[in-house]
């Protein structure tokens, strides 16, 4: 019974180029949430996606991020032109309709 | 309105000891209050969480007590072992909002 899956563990990027981040959610689990950490911080909220709907992007920057959760496949969080302040862990996170929200191993994402 | 404070920053116990985190909240709104537990280069992992129509919920060494009126809960682990050192985060969420607002994080250090 996997966990919640994420890809790559580690990503390596340059100022101003693309990063995507991929998540694939527990078996059965419909609702998928995407954090982010900074050294020594706690999580803080970026988006809520249901499949094909995105419900809560309220944590989000404004501009160069998006999440998509489409019908077929895992949910991709997308930085277009990364900079420096994007270094961080993202976390990807999922649950059932009503239940215990299971998070993944994270992807660590450097700019350098 | 949205914040969870959480201390200490850090916290170092004995082996044997009663490790205690307090979290604070300011929104009532709030109904469902979980504890994560996470280790370098991992994802954070329920603990144990409870809601706010019981003031005490246990699950082996770990407690967490629920003061509603102080809008205050804390964790306990009971006689604290090596393996407990991680990092603690304490959140909040309510019905309808999903999304989890996370405190600050404890790092626990249990000494042998």
């Amino acid at each position: 019974n996997a966990g919640v899956m994420q890809n790559p563990r580690h990503l390596v990027r340059r100022r101003g180029q693309e990063a995507r981040l991929r998540c694939s959610p527990m078996k059965g689990h419909s609702h998928v949430y995407w954090y982010r950490q900074l050294p020594e911080e706690g999580l803080k909220f970026m988006v809520y996606l249901q499949k094909e709907n995105i419900i809560d992007e309220s944590g989000m920057p404004k501009e160069r991020f998006s999440a998509e959760f489409p019908k077929e496949g895992p949910s991709i969080l997308r930085i277009q032109q990364v900079v420096r302040g994007d270094s961080a862990a993202y976390f990807c996170a999922s649950s059932p309709d009503r239940g215990r929200t299971h998070f993944g191993d994270g992807t660590r994402l450097s700019i350098l | 309105q949205q914040q969870v404070k959480q201390s200490p920053q850090s916290l170092i116990v004995q082996k044997g000891g009663i490790s205690i985190i307090n979290c604070a909240y300011e929104n009532t709104a709030f109904d469902y209050f979980p504890w994560y537990q996470q280790f370098p280069g991992k994802g954070p992992a329920l603990l144990i969480a409870i809601r706010p129509d019981v003031s005490e919920k246990k699950e082996g060494r770990f407690t967490i007590s629920f003061n509603k009126s102080a809008k205050q809960f804390s964790l306990h682990i009971m006689d604290s072992q090596p393996g407990d050192s991680a990092t603690y985060f304490c959140a909040a969420s309510y019905q309808g909002a999903q999304k989890l607002v996370f405190g600050q994080g404890t790092r626990l250090t249990i000494n042998p």
